[in-house]
């Protein structure tokens, strides 16, 4: 049973620049949540996607987006890029019901230069 | 909006000995979660806690919700170095989970 895949592992990049992060949820489940992580924090909740929908979403700009595709797989994208966007990008999925516990992906360290 | 806030930020511990990590969050929770995480890991979940006054345990790991459902603790008996991590509570309203900064911990053998 495969776990939450995310790709690509490591991104570099440059100021203005727009970038597209993927991310394939664990088996059996439908819900995807994207958190940004900076060094020595917490993830910050960006938003989730349910049935190919923003469900709810965090204090993050417009130029934050994402999709949810048929298959339940999402993609985040993240368009005029700062330097402060520099962070560990993580995926988590869960089965959207009660337990709502997340199973997070081994993310996408974005690096802006 | 709602915060998390999570003490101490880092914790030294000597291994056998105990240690608590607190959680407090400015507003009502629906839920609240623990996550492990590793160096250069992601985050593990741990455990969920849904009603007032609940405490779980898992072998060494005692997690409690406050009666008012605004606040948690995690305590760790006879720390190992298999323990060495940041834990991070995240406080769930709506479908939104807000994390705390995290509690890093280092063991002393």
């Amino acid at each position: 049973d495969a776990g939450v895949t995310q790709s690509p592992t490591h991104l570099i990049k440059t100021r203005g620049q727009q970038v597209t992060l993927r991310c394939s949820p664990k088996s059996g489940h439908d819900t995807v949540s994207w958190y940004q992580q900076a060094l020595g924090q917490g993830p910050q909740f960006i938003f989730q996607y349910y049935e190919e929908e923003e469900r709810q979403r965090g204090n993050f700009p417009d130029r934050f987006s994402g999709h949810q595709f048929p298959n339940y797989s999402s993609e985040l994208n993240v368009n005029a890029l700062l330097l402060g966007d520099s962070a560990l990008y993580l995926c988590a999925s869960s089965s959207g019901g009660p337990a709502y516990e997340q199973y997070f992906g081994p993310g996408t360290r974005l690096t802006v230069t | 909006g709602q915060q998390v806030m999570q003490i101490p930020q880092y914790q030294h511990v000597q291994e056998g000995e105990d240690f608590t990590t607190y959680c407090n969050s400015s507003t009502t929770l629906s839920n609240i979660q623990w996550y492990k995480q590793r160096p250069g890991g992601h985050p593990v979940f741990l455990i969920q806690l849904v009603k007032s006054g609940e405490v779980k345990k898992q072998k060494r790991l005692t997690f409690q919700f406050g009666e008012a459902k605004k606040n948690s603790s995690l305590h760790i008996t006879a720390t190992q170095t298999t323990d060495v991590g940041t834990y991070f509570c995240a406080g769930r309203v709506d479908y939104k989970l807000s994390f705390g900064a995290g509690t890093t911990v280092t063991v002393r053998a």
